[in-house]
C-alpha cells in the first residue's frame, strides 16, 4: 500500500542552524513521483520540489537541498543557515504512476526557527 | 494573476445548512481536486476530476457533491452540514495526472456550529 511518513512531528532549531526534514515512503511502484509543499502560518500550500523515481540526483535550491535515496525509501529535506521565515509545516507526498490521479500526503512536520 | 482561487476564503455556518465553495484554476490544466485539512493539519484527497470528469471519490460522505461545469472550474457543495465537515478545504489542480505537480488555492476556513 501507499504510504509516506515524516516521523518527526515538531521540530525547533534556533536561526542559522540547519535542520534535516525526514520523509520515508512505501510504494510497490517503480514509477512513482515525491513532492514537498511548504505551508507557512498563512496557510498556502507552496510547492516546494518534485522528483520522480527514476532520478536519485540530489537536489540543491538555495538553502534548501533535497536527498533521494531509493535504497532506504527516503525523501529527506534539508535546510541551511534556517531563517525565521522557514517556519511553517512542511509535507512530503508521493504519488504513483498507477494510481493515476491519487497523490497521498504525509502528516506533515512542523518547523519553528526561532530568532 | 491568481493560478488557483477558491471562494470564500472564510465560511462559518450553523449545523443543518447547505453551503458551496467554488474553485478556479487560470492554468489551462486538466485535473483539477478537492482536499480536506483537518485541525491536525492532515490533507486528505475527496475527489478529484480529469477534463470534466469524476476520476476519484475517495469514500467521501454523498452529502458532499462535486461539480465541474469545465475544465477549469471545480466546484464543492455540500449538504445538511455537520460538526465534522470542519476543516480548511483546498482545491488544487495539475496539468494531467497527480504524479504533475499540483498547485493549490488559498483554502476555505468551513466553520460548522
Amino acid at each position: 500500500a501507499q504510504k509516506v511518513t515524516q516521523a518527526q512531528t515538531e521540530i525547533s532549531v534556533v536561526e542559522k542552524e540547519d535542520v534535516t526534514l525526514d520523509c520515508v515512503y512505501e510504494t510497490r511502484d517503480t514509477t512513482y513521483y515525491l513532492f514537498w509543499y511548504k505551508q507557512p502560518p498563512s496557510g498556502e500550500l507552496v510547492f516546494l520540489i518534485r522528483r520522480n523515481s527514476f532520478d536519485e540526483q540530489n537536489e540543491i535550491s538555495g538553502r534548501y537541498s533535497w536527498n533521494f535515496q531509493k535504497s532506504t525509501s527516503s525523501f529527506n529535506f534539508t535546510i541551511t543557515a534556517s531563517q525565521v521565515v522557514d517556519s511553517a509545516v512542511y509535507f512530503c507526498a508521493l504519488s504513483e504512476a498507477g494510481l493515476g490521479f491519487k497523490t497521498i500526503f504525509g502528516a506533515g512536520t512542523r518547523l519553528f526557527v526561532k530568532a | 494573476d491568481t493560478a488557483v482561487s477558491q471562494t470564500p476564503k472564510y465560511l462559518v455556518t450553523q449545523m443543518g445548512n447547505d453551503k458551496s465553495i467554488k474553485c478556479e484554476q487560470n492554468l489551462g490544466h486538466d485535473t483539477m481536486y478537492w482536499y480536506k485539512q483537518d485541525s491536525k493539519k492532515f490533507l486528505k484527497i475527496m475527489f478529484s476530476y480529469n477534463n470534466k470528469e469524476l476520476i476519484i471519490n475517495e469514500t467521501v460522505p454523498n452529502r458532499f457533491s462535486p461539480k465541474s461545469p469545465d475544465k477549469a472550474h471545480l466546484n464543492l457543495h455540500i449538504n445538511s452540514l455537520e460538526l465534522g465537515d470542519s476543516a480548511v478545504y483546498f482545491c488544487a489542480s495539475s496539468q494531467d495526472r497527480a504524479t504533475d505537480t499540483q498547485y493549490f488555492g488559498p483554502g476555505t476556513r468551513l466553520t460548522v456550529l
